[in-house]
């Protein structure tokens, strides 16, 4: 069964400064990946997503992340994030012929100045 | 351009009481989905469709019911309201099986009292 598990329920970030958001799946077969951002009191927005070619996806808001098969991951990452960052991310999966994606549980990123 | 739209936005009942939530895409989607979200828990599955006329069970399915009458219009139901679907509900819907991505609605707040 798919699993996607996102292991860090908070992250603090100084404004400007790197981050990295987790992210693992658990599946035998091809994946499709997916990566989605709600602002407070919003619905979910697509991020960016991994289909299929090269492994380092780039989305909106200069937010990037790379699928490593090997290690069953697609984590997040942005060089230097703003305030306006602050938000809730979910990772989500999902294959062929699956009919719905799956999400993890989220991860909040919260930006200080 | 609507995208997804929910109604209510907002809404308090009684245990006991029903309701019915609407969810609305204007974008000729096939697949649509209703997703409840409580804090810790990310997202969660409780019912979905495939097209006009079908609808499947997701993750948590227990207390509601769906109907898709129309392909453009995905309801959900709460037919004995109890204090644990206090929760926040999205509609998405996606061109296909959601390789390409969900667009979400705003969400309805749904408090049990």
């Amino acid at each position: 069964a798919q699993s996607v598990t996102q292991l860090d329920s908070q992250v603090p970030v100084f404004e400007e400064a790197p981050v990295e958001l987790r992210c693992n799946y658990s599946s035998s077969v091809s994946v499709y990946l997916f990566w989605y951002v709600q602002y407070p009191n919003q619905g979910l927005q697509l991020l960016l997503k991994y289909l299929s070619g090269s492994t380092l996806v780039k989305g909106i808001n200069g937010f990037e992340a790379e699928f490593n098969k090997s290690q069953t991951s697609f984590h997040l990452r942005k060089p230097s994030v703003h305030i306006s960052d602050t938000a809730e991310y979910f990772c989500a999966v999902t294959y062929t012929g699956f009919q719905k994606l799956v999400f993890g549980t989220g991860t909040r990123l919260l930006v200080s100045p | 351009n609507a995208g997804v739209t929910q109604t209510p936005k907002f809404r308090v009942l009684k245990t006991g009481q029903s309701m019915t939530l609407l969810c609305a895409q204007d974008m000729n989607h096939e697949y649509m989905y209703w997703y409840r979200q409580d804090p810790g828990m990310g997202l969660r599955l409780i019912h979905y469709s495939v097209g006009e006329g079908t609808t499947a069970k997701g993750e948590v399915p227990d207390g509601y019911n769906v109907s898709r009458l129309k392909k453009q219009n995905f309801l959900l139901g709460l037919e004995s309201a109890a204090p644990s679907q206090t929760s926040v509900y999205f509609c998405a819907s996606s061109i296909d099986n959601g390789n390409y991505g969900y667009t979400f609605g705003s969400g309805t707040r749904l408090t049990v009292v």
